[in-house]
């Protein structure tokens, strides 16, 4: 199984940040490599998918980068309504695995 | 509007079964697979299973292999996931996510259903 280790776990910042998010896969996943956003109580909602593309109706604040092992999810300028947990997740192959989270509290 | 909405949580003792539904409107359910990931309370995101569009190919983690099983009805726009022999440890939030078959999605989970609860306790 791939393992996906996310850091940090959580973050503490301020409206307007840049905040920058990191993503490590056990193997080589390029470009397999998916961002979500979940906030208290909601579903997932998908931000970025095959690494660095933006779903629809996301704002652009939010980018991915990265390559084979190492992603990176970042708000160019946190907003306060980007408080939650963020997930990465691979798509590479079965089973899918997800990092295990990190919350950025404002 | 692309929905999912999932039904049939609830309180269940342990080693007894329950069966999860998610009925899907405003896309064409046959043309996506599908997926079922829980969410154990504080914890992070957990896939259990995939379904292609057809019904022809499955997924499972090993450790859910022999305890749950996952289904769908094209003509009812409806997945399932039938869970026997549960524990406390299935005890989570758990969502059905539709995933493109089209590669050029790179399969990702990009419409998620509102999650039921499941419940594993005496």
């Amino acid at each position: 199984d791939i393992q996906m280790t996310q850091s940090p776990t959580s973050l503490s910042a301020s409206v307007g940040d840049r905040v920058t998010i990191t993503c490590r896969a056990s193997q080589s996943i390029t470009p397999y490599l998916n961002w979500y956003q979940q906030k208290p109580g909601k579903a997932p909602k998908l931000l970025i998918y095959a690494a660095s593309s933006l779903q629809s109706g996301v704002p652009s604040r939010f980018s991915g980068s990265g390559s084979g092992t190492h992603f990176t999810l970042t708000i160019s300028s946190l907003q306060r309504e980007d408080f939650a947990t963020y997930y990465c997740q691979q798509s590479f192959s079965m089973p899918r695995t997800f990092g295990l989270g990190t919350k950025v509290e404002i | 509007e692309e929905q999912l909405v999932e039904s049939g949580g609830g309180l269940v003792q342990p080693g007894g079964s329950l069966r999860l539904s998610c009925a899907a409107s405003g896309f064409t359910f046959s043309y996506y697979n599908m997926n079922w990931v829980r969410q154990a309370p504080g914890k992070g995101l957990e896939w259990v299973s995939h379904i292609s569009s057809s019904g022809s190919t499955i997924y499972y983690p090993d450790s859910l292999r022999r305890r749950f099983t996952i289904s769908r009805d094209n003509a009812k726009n409806s997945l399932y996931l039938q869970m026997d022999s549960l524990t406390d440890g299935d005890t989570a939030v758990y969502y059905c996510a539709r995933e493109p078959t089209s590669k050029k999605y790179y399969y990702t989970m990009d419409v998620w259903g509102q999650g039921t609860t499941v419940i594993v306790s005496s």
